[in-house]
């Protein structure tokens, strides 16, 4: 099956700063989608990426599905961004998820 | 926006127990999931669920795990004869219209 890597495994910003998150995945996707875990456990879903680029607010997103990776932007961080970064692979359509271990995101104000 | 909502929230069990964790799915989707997730760990893929039958399972999902659709629309996972390792955050996940996987909130099963 899928092989799902996150990097860099630990975080830890400044309010204010930027960040990138990476996911490399070991195959071809048809579903790529990142998530925050809040700290009540919820997964928050951010972007459904298979490929190309989305913005949402301060965060942006782009999978380069040819070269099988994906990276999470989060410009001018928040103590609010402080959680988990899940990022999750689906090699068929509606297949199951395999995630990777997860970005753990520190944010000090 | 509608979410996927699980019930309980949290439960606490004794080993050896049977436990019963519910969904209720956002869509109509024929297409349905459950997960799970060690505290500190990563979410692991446990069953999908398609058309009422079971399409996928991973090797987690043995012979003490079920899922049913007791009554058209809401889900279950049961676990029969609940053991220590069983404890875990228990996810149930749908998607809406295209590919994209929603997750229910969560319940916390916690094995004494």
């Amino acid at each position: 099956g899928i092989q799902v890597e996150q990097s860099p495994p630990d975080l830890i910003l400044q309010e204010g700063a930027n960040s990138t998150l990476r996911c490399n995945f070991s195959d071809s996707v048809n579903n790529l989608q990142w998530f925050h875990q809040n700290p009540w456990g919820q997964l928050i879903n951010l972007f459904y990426i298979p490929s190309g680029t989305k913005q949402n607010g301060r965060l942006s997103a782009t999978t380069v599905a040819t070269e099988r990776y994906s990276l999470l932007y989060i410009s001018s961080s928040q103590t609010t961004d402080s959680g988990v970064y899940f990022c999750a692979a689906g090699g068929t359509s509606y297949g199951k998820l395999t995630f990777g271990q997860g970005t753990i995101l520190t944010v000090h104000p | 926006e509608p979410e996927v909502t699980q019930t309980p929230s949290h439960q606490v069990t004794q080993m050896g127990q049977e436990v019963i964790l519910r969904c209720v799915p956002i869509s109509n989707h024929l297409y349905f999931y459950w997960y799970r997730q060690i505290l500190g760990q990563k979410v692991e893929f446990l069953v999908s669920f398609y058309n009422n039958e079971i399409s996928e399972k991973s090797e987690i999902f043995d012979d003490q795990f079920s899922v049913e659709r007791p009554d058209g629309s809401n889900f279950t996972l049961k676990i029969r004869s609940t053991k220590l390792e069983d404890s875990a955050m228990y996810f149930c996940a749908n998607p809406r219209t295209d590919t994209e996987a929603f997750f229910g909130q969560g319940t916390r099963l916690t094995v004494v």
